[in-house]
């Protein structure tokens, strides 16, 4: 069956450390979404891919970036990681011609201490 | 610019009775809206979702929502709720001219109470 596979699940890291949060779908989809998860705040999207070598910032991509170098990986990755970054981090996938249905991995929680 | 508002952040409940959560949107031109059910230690998944067309949206788990234009509001229902329906849920908005792009509310946990 298709999926959307994050990993790690659990990462902990330190204050000014490079981190990379993997996402992978076997959906075939043209679509991928990064989102942050943060009580009272919903989530919010931080940045999103239509197709291969295609990024886009989101509301909250600042110390984040993305690159899409195939269809179905989407990797994010903190450059210098915050205390403020610490957050539950969803990716999403959708197909072009059902892009409004999103389909989620499981999540990612990160603690920056 | 869109934005959603969950009017409640808790709505506890017993096993067994009615429910109903609040969203609210904004938005100048004609939208999509959705919502989305997160389990505990989930991702979401889309519990149901207006186009267009009837106002009544009927989803998965026998939850159904109501598109009222005219008060700009989207609330998600339940006639009869289930311990398993304890969650949190996200309504979400998206513009036909935004491909693929969700604008989420802040979330509604639900407390299903036995």
């Amino acid at each position: 069956d298709a999926e959307i596979t994050q990993s790690p699940r659990h990462k902990i890291t330190e204050t000014g450390r490079q981190v990379t949060l993997a996402c992978h779908q076997t959906w075939n989809h043209n679509n991928m979404f990064w989102y942050r998860q943060d009580l009272g705040h919903g989530l919010r999207l931080i940045h999103y891919s239509y197709g291969v070598q295609d990024t886009n910032k989101g509301e909250v991509s600042d110390g984040y970036s993305v690159s899409r170098s195939n269809t179905e990986d989407l990797p994010l990755t903190l450059e210098s990681a915050a205390s403020s970054q610490t957050s539950v981090y969803f990716c999403a996938s959708s197909s072009t011609s059902r892009a409004y249905e999103q389909y989620f991995g499981p999540g990612t929680r990160l603690t920056v201490t | 610019a869109q934005s959603v508002t969950q009017l409640d952040s808790q709505v506890p409940v017993f096993e067994e009775a009615p429910v109903e959560l609040r969203c609210n949107y904004s938005s100048s031109v004609s939208v999509y809206l959705f919502w989305y059910v997160q389990y505990p230690n989930q991702g979401l998944q889309l519990l149901l979702k207006y186009l267009s067309g009837s106002t009544l949206v009927k989803g998965i788990n026998g939850f159904e929502a109501e598109f009222n234009k005219s008060q700009t509001s989207f609330h998600l229902r339940k006639p009869s709720v289930h311990i398993s329906d304890t969650a949190e849920y996200f309504c979400a908005v998206r513009s036909p001219s935004n491909t693929g792009k969700l604008i989420f509310g802040q979330g509604t946990t639900l407390q299903v109470k036995p």
